[in-house]
């Protein structure tokens, strides 16, 4: 099975802030590697897939990059309602796994 | 409007049955791979199975194989999840999610998600 590891696991930062969250594959997904963002019992929303591709509706403050094995989701100036806990996921290989999530509060 | 609603969950004793459903709305059921995904109260997502737009291809994660069985019903435009043998381990919400590619392959993003179902299992 292919591991995801997201780091930070959590992160506190401010309204206008600049935030980068990692995921390291631990094998190669080419650009089999998506984002979503979910806020407590809610659902899971997908903000990008295939690496870097930003989901339709989903604001240009988001975008994601990498390949291989090491990945960034970059928020470029971080609203009030961007607080929230982000899971990267492959889609290479089944089985389909998440990381274990970066929870990004409110400094 | 596109969105998934599922259905069936509940409290169950350890080594009882649940059927989960899936139904879409808002768009065209049958070309599309779905997903089972889980996740226990506090706990990350957990990949649990998949079934490609005509039942050629069904994966599972290994904590559920043998004991979980995923369905869909093009006709009805329904996508099931039969669960036997439960145990503790299984308690989680459980969302069912579209893969976004409407070409059939499972290897892309879930796009859509249902709002999820609560299982508990418990004595």
């Amino acid at each position: 099975d292919i591991q995801m590891t997201q780091s930070p696991s959590s992160l506190s930062a401010s309204v206008g802030d600049r935030v980068t969250i990692t995921c390291r594959a631990s094998q190669s997904i080419y650009r089999y590697l998506n984002w979503y963002q979910q806020k407590p019992g809610k659902a899971p929303r997908l903000l990008i897939y295939a690496a870097s591709s930003l989901q339709s509706g989903v604001p240009s403050r988001f975008s994601g990059s990498g390949s291989g094995t090491d990945f960034t989701l970059t928020i470029s100036s971080l609203q009030s309602e961007d607080f929230a806990t982000y899971h990267c996921q492959q889609s290479y290989s089944t089985p389909f796994t998440f990381g274990q999530g970066t929870k990004l509060e409110i400094k | 409007e596109v969105y998934l609603v599922e259905s069936g969950g509940g409290l169950v004793k350890p080594g009882g049955s649940l059927r989960l459903s899936c139904a879409p709305s808002g768009f065209t059921f049958s070309t599309h791979t779905f997903n089972w995904v889980r996740q226990a109260p506090g706990k990350g997502l957990e990949w649990v199975s998949s079934i490609t737009s005509s039942s050629a291809y069904i994966y599972y994660a290994d904590s559920v194989k043998g004991r979980f069985t995923i369905s869909r019903d093009n006709a009805k435009n329904s996508l099931y999840l039969q669960m036997n043998s439960l145990r503790a381990e299984d308690t989680a919400v459980y969302y069912c999610a579209r893969v976004r590619s409407a070409d059939g392959t499972p290897y892309d993003a879930f796009d859509i998600w249902g709002q999820g179902t609560m299982v508990t299992v418990s004595s």
